[in-house]
């Protein structure tokens, strides 16, 4: 059974703060893929990040970046110096990997508020 | 338009009534999927079409949830006899269907059943 847990339910920073949505996951498959998404109170979900289970190496774009550490099932997400706009809830998901992938299962999303 | 669009934006409808919900996929995409998301949780799965067919049906809750895509496009999601549990934003998302490519989602419909 695929699983994502996320156990930040809401958080809240001062602009120009660095924050981190913590992400951890549960799978047997050996090759999964896992995502990060942005939802804004429009509704609308954004893809951030595909990551595939075979490359460890972190990412930086801009001012968001990803750890991910098979060793410890997760795959964190930071912001550096959060903006007002960066307010939405983030859900990270997990695929499995194969022909086929298509179904993904989310956490149940991090409420990012970001105060000015 | 560019983007996935979804029909209507918002739906209210009584108890036992039946419903219908529309999604156009981004042009071009061949795979289009159904995600339910009820207040405070992410998206589940739903079902999952490859062109005209239904390649996975397995996170439809019931058989009063129903959807097609008879021309390879165009997707409508039917739920018959509503219930109140059935509240929830409806997402629908496509991609080119390729293998874990990019899924691109709609703004959802919020269905309420009152």
């Amino acid at each position: 059974a695929q699983k994502v847990t996320q156990a930040q339910t809401e958080i809240s920073v001062v602009e120009k703060e660095d924050v981190t949505l913590d992400c951890v996951y549960e799978t047997r498959d050996t090759t999964y893929y896992l995502f990060w998404y942005k939802q804004p109170p429009s509704g609308e979900l954004v893809f951030l990040i595909r990551r595939n289970s075979f490359d460890e190496q972190n990412e930086i774009s801009g001012r968001y970046s990803w750890n991910f550490q098979k060793s410890t099932s997760s795959f964190n997400f930071t912001i550096t110096a959060s903006q007002v706009v960066d307010s939405a809830v983030y859900f990270c998901a997990l695929g499995p990997g194969g022909a086929g992938s298509y179904q993904l299962t989310f956490g149940k999303g991090t409420k990012l508020s970001v105060i000015p | 338009g560019a983007g996935v669009s979804q029909t209507p934006s918002n739906k209210v409808t009584e108890k036992g009534k039946y419903v219908e919900l529309r999604c156009d996929p981004i042009s071009g995409h061949t795979a289009l999927y159904w995600y339910r998301q009820s207040l405070g949780q992410g998206p589940e799965f739903l079902i999952y079409f490859q062109g005209t067919g239904a390649a996975d049906d397995s996170g439809l809750p019931n058989d009063r949830f129903f959807a097609v895509r008879p021309e390879g496009s165009v997707s409508t999601l039917k739920i018959q006899r509503t219930e109140r549990g059935d509240s929830a934003v409806y997402l629908c998302a496509s991609s080119s269907g390729q293998t874990n490519t990019e899924a691109f989602f709609g703004q959802g419909t919020r269905l309420t059943v009152v």
